[in-house]
């Protein structure tokens, strides 16, 4: 039973451009959630999403930044005009019901914005 | 903004030594989990305690969490090498979500062999 998967493992990006940041949750597993870790400072929560639809977005930044959960494929993270302040590890989470007691990591993505 | 501090925030000691790492809030929370993350790596589930004075043991590992619900602790006897990595609590915000988490900074354990 694959766990939470997360590509691409490593990504750099200079000023300006776009980063996408993928997630495949758990086999049965309908509720994702993304996180953001910065150097120095806990995971933040960024947002919760369920199968097309965004639930909470309250810890995800209004501009540049946004997220889908399409009906087929991955969840995608989604950072315009990245700044270097957008380097971070993003870590996505699934869970089978909307509890934090449930939700399971995967390995991240390491985005170096240069 | 419902905070959980962790200490100590470095810990380096020798296998064999017992451990213990705390993480204290001035919220209640409805249930605490805690992780540990490796470098590189995303955090894995390690226990998630919801009733105030409850303990739960995992081999050598030991949680409590505390009556209040506000802190928890985590005690690791005769630690290993592999017990080595960054121990995290989280927990679920009590005031409404109950899927959000909130982490604190974390416990960087070092096992020296």
């Amino acid at each position: 039973n694959a766990g939470v998967m997360q590509n691409p493992r490593h990504l750099v990006r200079r000023r300006g451009q776009e980063a996408r940041l993928r997630c495949s949750p758990m086999k049965g597993h309908s509720h994702v959630y993304w996180y953001r870790q910065l150097p120095e400072e806990g995971l933040k929560f960024m947002v919760y999403l369920q199968k097309e639809n965004i639930i909470d977005e309250s810890g995800m930044p209004k501009e540049r930044f946004s997220a889908e959960f399409p009906k087929e494929g991955p969840s995608i993270l989604r950072i315009q005009q990245v700044v270097r302040g957008d380097s971070a590890a993003y870590f996505c989470a699934s869970s089978p019901h909307p509890r934090a007691t449930e939700q399971y990591f995967g390995p991240g993505t390491r985005l170096t914005v240069t | 903004t419902q905070l959980l501090e962790q200490s100590p925030q470095f810990l380096s000691i020798q296998e064999g030594e017992n451990l213990t790492v705390y993480c204290n809030s001035s919220s209640v929370f409805s249930s605490l989990q805690w992780y540990r993350q490796e470098p590189g790596e995303g955090p894995v589930l390690l226990v998630t305690v919801v009733t105030g004075g409850e303990v739960k043991k995992l081999k050598r590992l030991t949680f409590q969490f505390g009556d209040a619900r506000k802190d928890s602790s985590l005690h690791i006897t005769a630690a290993q090498p592999g017990d080595t990595g960054l121990y995290l609590c989280a927990g679920d915000n009590s005031g409404g979500s109950n899927y959000k988490l909130t982490f604190g900074k974390g416990t960087l354990l070092t096992v020296n062999p």
